[in-house]
């Protein structure tokens, strides 16, 4: 079956310090991959996506990025962080028929 | 500990049907209450919030805090609201926020 990480579970990290979240995939090949970040009292925003090993798509422009280096491992980024950049970031999954979103457990983000 | 449950993965009817899709909550706090709806092979997007109270393309979904529930409900189904749904909580734990996603459910409304 498939199954989907993310690390670290929670994270606090001073404004200005690098940042660097991970998502894998297992049970699955190709999939879609996907960064969602929920702000305080909002729902979700897609920030990247990627259908392939290299290609990300960037929805929002932000202090973030994000690289697929391995066909199951996503990892958003980011050089200096903000405090805008505290939130909860959310990894999902598709298959390539692209019909059910799987996500992964989060990671709470507190920039301070 | 937080958690959502849409008990049924499955709801096939025929279009002009009502609709009601079942989303239970557990949460111990002020519950903030989410759907979002996947159409197919497009992005998760928001539909609706129950601090909102509004009705989004005929969708209403009421929070009842005795039952810990927040179904989603359309009185007459249309083909294009065929679509996977989630229900999701945001909850607020050690001063941050976290959201949690019900598994989804799929709807296929027929012609």
């Amino acid at each position: 079956s498939q199954t989907i990480h993310q690390w670290p579970a929670t994270l606090v990290q001073p404004v200005g310090s690098p940042l660097s979240l991970e998502c894998t995939v297992e049970g699955t090949s190709n999939p879609n991959l996907y960064w969602y970040r929920q702000a305080a009292g909002r729902g979700l925003q897609l920030l990247f996506y990627s259908v392939g090993i290299g290609q990300i798509s960037s929805e929002v422009p932000q202090n973030l990025s994000a690289s697929r280096p391995q066909d199951r491992q996503f990892i958003l980024s980011s050089k200096k962080l903000l405090l805008s950049d505290s939130g909860f970031y959310l990894c999902a999954w598709t298959g390539t028929s692209g019909e059910t979103q799987y996500f992964g457990p989060g990671t709470r983000l507190l920039v301070l | 500990a937080q958690r959502v449950t849409q008990p049924e993965k499955l709801l096939s009817v025929f279009k002009g049907a009502p609709v009601e899709l079942k989303c239970n909550y557990s949460y111990s706090g002020s519950p903030e209450l989410f759907w979002y709806v996947q159409y197919s092979r497009q992005r998760l997007q928001l539909l609706l919030r129950h601090i909102s109270r509004e009705s989004i393309k005929g969708f209403t979904a009421d929070l009842n805090k005795g039952e810990t529930s927040f179904h989603l409900k359309k009185p007459f189904a249309q083909e294009e609201d065929s679509a996977m749904y989630y229900c999701a909580l945001s909850a607020y734990q050690g001063g941050s926020e976290k959201l949690v996603f019900g598994k989804g459910m799929k709807l296929t409304v027929n012609p």
